[in-house]
């Protein structure tokens, strides 16, 4: 089985600052997805940023990239010029790319993060 | 982008009495839908997983008739809690994969549900 794990729960940032928040995952797979997801205040999971593992380039969004490592396992987020609106909780997440388990979301425990002003 | 929506957003319930929880993506088809349930300040913790038109498959240590799945058509999913209980209550999360493009999930808002 699949498992994730983010290892801060809590971080905070200066607004305009950059923090990278740090996800590991354990996975038998070649051929899986990564995802960062963020949950606001409401409660409402957005998607944030999405890496297919067979890609080498790291994805960017805008002011989210990430850094992948395949064989590290290691898929963390980087958050450039933080603002307010990006406090919330943070989940990293792996999807299988086939199989039994095709489709299904594995989280970690997820990150709280606070944006000072 | 794909929208979906959960009814309702919260609800109150008394010991014993089932609750319904609807899940539907208003813009897409989906074959395929998740229930999550998520405790304050945790992870979401996947339940089950409901395709239309079959049983649901359940994860392990989810009690399938305490949590019964109804994957009815291509738009709606449903969650009932059966006899409810105090520990039963949680916030509980649906999402719907698309089957075209990056087969995306899309999150509903999700419903709070407190059994008193």
């Amino acid at each position: 089985a699949q498992t994730v794990t983010q290892s801060q729960p809590e971080m905070s940032v200066q607004e305009a600052e950059t923090v990278t928040l740090s996800c590991t995952y354990d996975t038998s797979e070649s051929d899986y997805y990564l995802f960062w997801y963020k949950q606001p205040p409401s409660r409402q999971m957005i998607l944030v940023i999405r890496q297919e593992a067979y890609k080498q380039q790291n994805a960017t969004e805008n002011r989210f990239s990430v850094n992948f490592q395949k064989a590290a396992k290691s898929f963390s987020l980087k958050i450039s010029d933080s603002q307010l609106g990006d406090a919330a909780m943070y989940f990293c997440a792996y999807r299988s790319a086939r199989g039994t388990s095709y489709g299904k979301l594995t989280f970690g425990q997820g990150t709280i993060l606070t944006v000072h002003p | 982008g794909a929208v979906v929506s959960q009814h309702p957003s919260r609800v109150i319930c008394k010991s014993g009495t089932s609750v319904k929880i609807e899940c539907r993506s208003l813009d897409f088809q989906a074959t395929t839908m998740f229930w999550y349930r998520q405790f304050p300040k945790k992870s979401l913790m996947l339940m089950a997983t409901s395709n239309e038109g079959s049983k649901a498959t359940y994860e392990q240590g989810v009690e399938k008739d305490k949590f019964l799945i109804n994957h009815a058509s291509l738009t709606l999913s449903t969650l009932t809690v059966t006899s409810a209980h105090p520990e039963d209550s949680s916030f509980y999360i649906c999402s719907a994969r698309t089957s075209f493009g990056r087969n995306e999930q899309f999150f509903g808002p999700g419903t709070r549900l407190t059994v008193l």
